[in-house]
């Protein structure tokens, strides 16, 4: 399976800046999504992340707070912008997708916004 | 879209009981199951997952989960668990993107 580096690991942000977090894989991969983990919850999708367009966002998120870049099939970043206290989270890229596929998760990054 | 509930939030049980914790998703085609557990302070891992054939899947740890077509299930069994698998596990399911439940938070007696 594909590994996957994600940097940084952890960040202590002001509000009202923005931080851009990057996901590294080992191989191409088709499918690429970023994830958040809010404090005591589950996994929540943000968006695929798509070689050569634009990101598909899900409910609730949009481009112009998360906005992300798919330079190639090995790479992309998540950008947290305009940051306060509410997007402290730990934020994931994964890769896989497809049936009879596998996921692979990156380590996180740890978020908090003062 | 597919969507992944799991029927309980928080269960404590003491050592050596047996755990069943429930799942079910809801996609009419073909999807890709899963069970991941978070150790406190530690990544997301994988426990096991189904794709297709036996379903009855055993997984790391001891556990196991069976997928039940006809009743869109796929619940995780451990016949008896340890102090050590307190933690927190998701259930999720995948077509393109891995949907994920919302956790059920297991305590383990001493």
């Amino acid at each position: 399976s594909a590994v996957i580096s994600q940097k940084p690991s952890r960040d202590i942000c002001q509000r009202g800046t923005s931080l851009t977090i990057q996901c590294q894989v080992d191989s191409q991969v088709t499918m690429m999504f970023w994830y958040r983990q809010q404090p005591g919850q589950s996994l929540t999708l943000i968006a695929t992340a798509n070689q050569g367009s634009e990101a598909t966002y899900e409910s609730g998120f949009v481009i112009d707070k998360f906005p992300i870049s798919r330079p190639n099939l090995t790479f992309s970043t998540l950008t947290v912008s305009n940051m306060s206290p509410e997007d402290s989270s730990i934020y994931l890229c994964s890769v896989g997708g497809g049936i009879n596929y596998g996921y692979t998760f990156g380590s996180g990054t740890r978020l908090t916004v003062v | 879209a597919q969507s992944v509930s799991q029927h309980n939030h928080h269960v404590i049980l003491s050592e050596a009981a047996s755990l069943e914790l429930g799942c079910n998703y809801s996609y009419g085609g073909t999807v890709n199951l899963f069970w991941y557990v978070q150790y406190p302070g530690q990544h997301l891992q994988l426990l096991l997952k189904y794709f297709s054939g036996d379903p009855l899947v055993k997984g790391i740890k001891g556990f196991e989960a069976e997928f039940i077509k006809s009743k869109f299930s796929f619940n995780l069994r451990k016949p008896s668990v340890q102090w050590s698998d307190t933690a927190e596990y998701f259930c999720a399911a995948a077509v393109r993107e891995i949907i994920f439940g919302k956790g059920t938070r297991l305590h383990i007696l001493p």
